[in-house]
């Protein structure tokens, strides 16, 4: 298996912009995790999935930020309009059933908001 | 409240020396403890993980994490240290509130091996 993919694993964009961050799980895993992190805060979880549906979502910031998992395969972070203090290195991870605590990590989003 | 402490911003270790890096925790019931290691520019990758058992867990790379119960530990060990050990560490346990599998991460460790 490839592993978690995310994309772009680089963005500069300008403050006001809209960002979508794209993240495929790992084949049979029906865990899905967003986390951000930052010097100032560490990692940060924003929300979690299962089955494609959310489950906790109080780590997502402000309203500016939303998710979906529209499939299994498939999960969309949200930032609109994206601010300066958005500005981090966001990661996708997925997981089994079986091990729900073994996350597999993609290589992470790198945002830049100007 | 649960949480993770990882008492050390930074460790220094020649290579060759062995290593430590601390953890302890706070949680309700029987805790379930992880070591994930993030190297430059990469995401984290799963180390080892205490879930019951033998309180001495092996993982890859030849590191190994002691689970201590009284004192609410579970510090990360490698008995020789190479300059490839050098990176980001985190301790996690997992949230034990109901059937919520979040884990809560502690702040990592960054470690440096000196050739």
């Amino acid at each position: 298996d490839a592993g978690v993919i995310q994309s772009p694993r680089h963005e500069v964009t300008e403050m006001g912009q809209e960002v979508t961050l794209r993240c495929k799980p790992i084949s049979g895993h029906d865990y899905l995790f967003w986390y951000r992190q930052t010097m100032m805060r560490g990692l940060e979880l924003l929300i979690y999935f299962n089955n494609n549906v959310p489950i906790d979502d109080s780590g997502m910031p402000e309203d500016r930020f939303s998710a979906k998992m529209p499939n299994a395969s498939f999960s969309t972070l949200k930032i609109q309009p994206s601010e300066p203090r958005d500005s981090a290195v966001y990661f996708c991870a997925s997981s089994d059933p079986g091990g729900v605590e073994t996350q597999y990590f993609g290589p992470g989003t790198r945002l830049l908001v100007l | 409240a649960q949480s993770v402490a990882q008492p050390e911003d930074q460790v220094n270790v020649a290579e060759g020396n062995p290593l430590t890096v601390k953890c302890t925790y706070s949680v309700s019931g029987n805790p379930y403890l992880f070591w994930y290691v993030q190297y430059p520019n990469r995401g984290l990758q799963f180390l080892l993980k205490y879930i019951t058992g033998d309180n001495l867990v092996k993982g890859s790379y030849g590191f190994e994490a002691e689970f201590n119960k009284s004192q609410t530990s579970f510090h990360l060990k490698k008995p020789s240290a190479l300059v490839s050990d050098s990176a980001l560490y985190f301790c996690a346990v997992r949230d034990m509130r109901g059937s919520n599998y979040q884990l809560i991460w502690g702040a990592g460790t960054k470690l440096i091996i000196k050739p």
